[in-house]
């Protein structure tokens, strides 16, 4: 399932600056997509979500930027804390089909 | 805060033999799923549930594979005659909403 991709397998990022995860789809019939925070040895946790008649979602910290017709969409953590440092899933789902698509994930590691 | 639980954490198998993986979703949950991660794979979908029955599964999920809601609040899959590729991470995951799902911590499953 190539549907999702995030195409950057880690990012390192200074404490304080903003971090920026990109995830691109195929699938144009999406119309929910989420991120979701992984530890080691634990489940996926869920961050943040945007439904596809919106192109921004803001929770805190975390911003969430939806651009359909480049099929894109990203997560800024701003200002980024050692705590963030953990896997970064996407996930899209289309409506009225009870799954996500994930991407591979990428670890962003924050130095102090 | 509520969240999802499953048990065992982790479970070692003979090939060939069944096991059964256990979840309670969080309570006021309707829709549940069953998602598994091969080691260094991404996540994938296996089955989900809704109103007692399979909404969706994947190709993944083949007779091997089965789910039971056996009473008000646990959620089981159950793979009859486990294989060595059978070994992965297998996640629950529970929503109140289509969209959202809430991931409880994993069992890891090592078929031997």
């Amino acid at each position: 399932d190539q549907q999702v991709k995030q195409n950057s397998p880690s990012l390192s990022v200074q404490e304080g600056r903003i971090s920026i995860l990109n995830c691109d789809y195929t699938n144009s019939m999406f119309d929910y997509f989420l991120w979701y925070k992984k530890y080691p040895a634990e489940g996926p946790t869920f961050l943040i979500s945007i439904s596809s008649i919106k192109d921004k979602n803001e929770d805190g910290r975390f911003t969430v930027f939806l651009n359909k017709s480049a099929k894109h969409l990203s997560l800024h953590i701003v200002p980024s804390q050692p705590g963030d440092s953990a896997v970064y899933f996407c996930a899209a789902s289309v409506l009225g089909d009870y799954k996500l698509s994930f991407g591979a994930g990428t670890t962003v590691t924050v130095r102090a | 805060e509520p969240e999802v639980t499953q048990t065992p954490s982790h479970q070692v198998t003979q090939m060939g033999q069944e096991v059964i993986l256990r979840c309670v979703p969080i309570s006021n949950h309707l829709y549940f799923y069953w998602y598994r991660q091969i080691l260094g794979q991404k996540v994938e979908f296996l089955v989900s549930f809704y109103n007692n029955e399979i909404s969706e599964k994947s190709e993944i999920f083949d007779d091997q594979f089965s789910v039971e809601r056996p009473d008000g609040s646990n959620f089981t899959l159950k793979i009859r005659s486990t294989k060595l590729e059978d070994s992965a991470m297998y996640f629950c995951a529970s929503g109140d909403r289509w969209e959202t799902q809430y991931f409880g911590p994993g069992t890891r499953l090592l078929v031997l």
